[in-house]
């Protein structure tokens, strides 16, 4: 079972599209990160939350904090295909870190 | 010139054979980590090191071990590898905790266990 559990695993939609990715866990966390990973390279941190409720906008890129500080989204507006990519969520619920299972979202041209 | 750093970038190796990583950083940060990618998955923390006396298991730690020789150099090996361990390793650092923290990834080993 994994900490944090990311839905969908694999997405694939036409450029133009809106889509929304779901980061769930049972447990609480002081804040919550997205990272984005391109084939053959590391994740590189796209935006971190840390407020109940909070949202933080990067651009086409909206995030969202649950209330009850478990849950987080990441809505996208008007894909492009530069935006395909791993798309992870990440905490720490005491000193270890955890990683979510990721999403593969692929921007078809 | 990149911040973290790993070597090699491919390994190819056989069954029962003991391999290690390496993994060296510029950023000045007190904490690293290794971690485990499967394809199309996320990643798993096999250890972690808050400083250079400082070493912890992660999620899935059997069957590797790790030695922090220095704050910039951490690194990762397989004593007796096995196929299951084909995967795409990656080493991260940090400089902080909680709330404000953000890891650093390297660019990625890829090993392959024949």
């Amino acid at each position: 079972t994994q900490l944090l559990e990311q839905s969908p695993q694999f997405l694939s939609i036409q450029e133009g599209e809106n889509l929304t990715v779901y980061c769930n866990s049972s447990s609480v966390f002081s804040s919550l990160q997205w990272y984005r990973q391109e084939p053959g390279e590391g994740p590189v941190l796209l935006v971190t939350v840390v407020t109940g409720g909070e949202v933080k906008k990067l651009k086409r890129l909206t995030f969202q904090f649950g209330d009850a500080r478990k849950d987080s989204s990441l809505h996208i507006t008007a894909a492009q295909p530069g935006d395909t990519g791993l798309y992870l969520c990440a905490g720490a619920p005491g000193n270890q870190f955890y990683f979510g299972t990721g999403t593969s979202l692929t921007v078809i041209p | 010139d990149a911040d973290v750093t790993q070597t090699p970038r491919n390994r190819i190796t056989k069954t029962g054979k003991r391999i290690m990583l390496e993994c060296s950083q510029t950023k000045g940060h007190d904490r690293m980590y290794w971690y485990r990618q499967d394809p199309g998955l996320g990643l798993q923390l096999i250890y972690y090191s808050f400083d250079v006396k400082d070493i912890n298991k992660g999620e899935i730690s059997d069957g590797y071990s790790v030695s922090r020789q220095a704050q910039a150099k951490f690194s990762l090996s397989l004593e007796s590898a096995i196929p299951n361990q084909t995967a795409l390793y990656f080493c991260a650092t940090s400089d902080s905790q909680g709330a404000s923290e953000t890891q650093y990834f390297g660019p990625g080993t890829r090993l392959l266990v024949l």
